[in-house]
């Protein structure tokens, strides 16, 4: 049973970079797409983009610019890092493992962090 | 992008009731439709994918019908810990994109 947990600060200054990083415990990362996707009263579930274990990557366009995800299977960790934030990236991080069946469905997830920029 | 519509955004319902919550997307997406439940402080949580295939260790009154652009999540008597919100997805094409939820209340 895979687990994901996340982690990363949670405060952040507008034009500062958002950092956060995720464990996967109890998984192979091959088969799999590893991602970031993020909640907000105002826009609810957003995804932000995925990475493979080979390091393939896929953003969401108008996010590309700002974002950066690496993925480290010799550690069994993937990471995200969002630049110039603003009070707009205000929200709940997730992590969360992509499974490449059929539907390529979110199977698990991590506890989410609350992130807010704020002066 | 593909545009997810859910409907409704919330219901009341009691125990035991049949409750169905449907997703209309602005485009065909095949089968590429998943099912999220998610409750308060918590992660969504995968009930079904492929529109209607049964996530593991998913209780049996939860199903899932449909193909194209409409699709349908059904939950056959719903129990208390049914109450939650509910969200579909899709990953036919990037960005991946999710509807806006069908929060399930208690009458």
């Amino acid at each position: 049973q895979v687990q994901l947990q996340q982690w990363g600060a949670g405060l952040l200054k507008p034009s500062e970079t958002l950092s956060l990083t995720c464990d996967v415990y109890g998984g192979s990362f091959s088969g799999y797409y590893w991602g970031w996707i993020r909640q907000s009263p105002g826009t609810g579930l957003e995804w932000i983009g995925e990475i493979n274990h080979s390091g393939s990557t896929n953003y969401k366009s108008s996010l590309r610019s700002r974002v950066t995800m690496s993925i480290d299977t010799s550690k069994s960790q993937f990471s995200l890092k969002l630049t110039s934030v603003t009070a707009a990236d205000t929200a709940i991080y997730f992590c969360a493992r992509n499974k490449i069946t059929l539907g390529r469905p979110w199977d698990s997830w991590g506890q989410g962090t609350l992130v807010t920029v704020s002066p | 992008d593909i545009q997810m519509t859910q409907s409704p955004s919330s219901l009341s319902a009691s125990i035991g009731d049949r409750v169905t919550i449907t997703c209309r997307t602005s485009q065909s997406i095949d089968t590429y439709l998943n099912w999220y439940q998610q409750k308060p402080g918590k992660a969504p949580n995968l009930l079904i994918y492929a529109a209607s295939s049964l996530q593991s260790g998913v209780p049996s009154r939860f199903s899932g019908s449909g193909s194209g652009t409409d699709f349908t999540l059904t939950i056959s008597s719903l129990q208390p810990e049914d109450f939650a919100t509910y969200y579909c997805q899709q990953s036919y094409r990037s960005p991946r994109t999710f509807g806006h939820g069908t929060k399930v209340e208690i009458k």
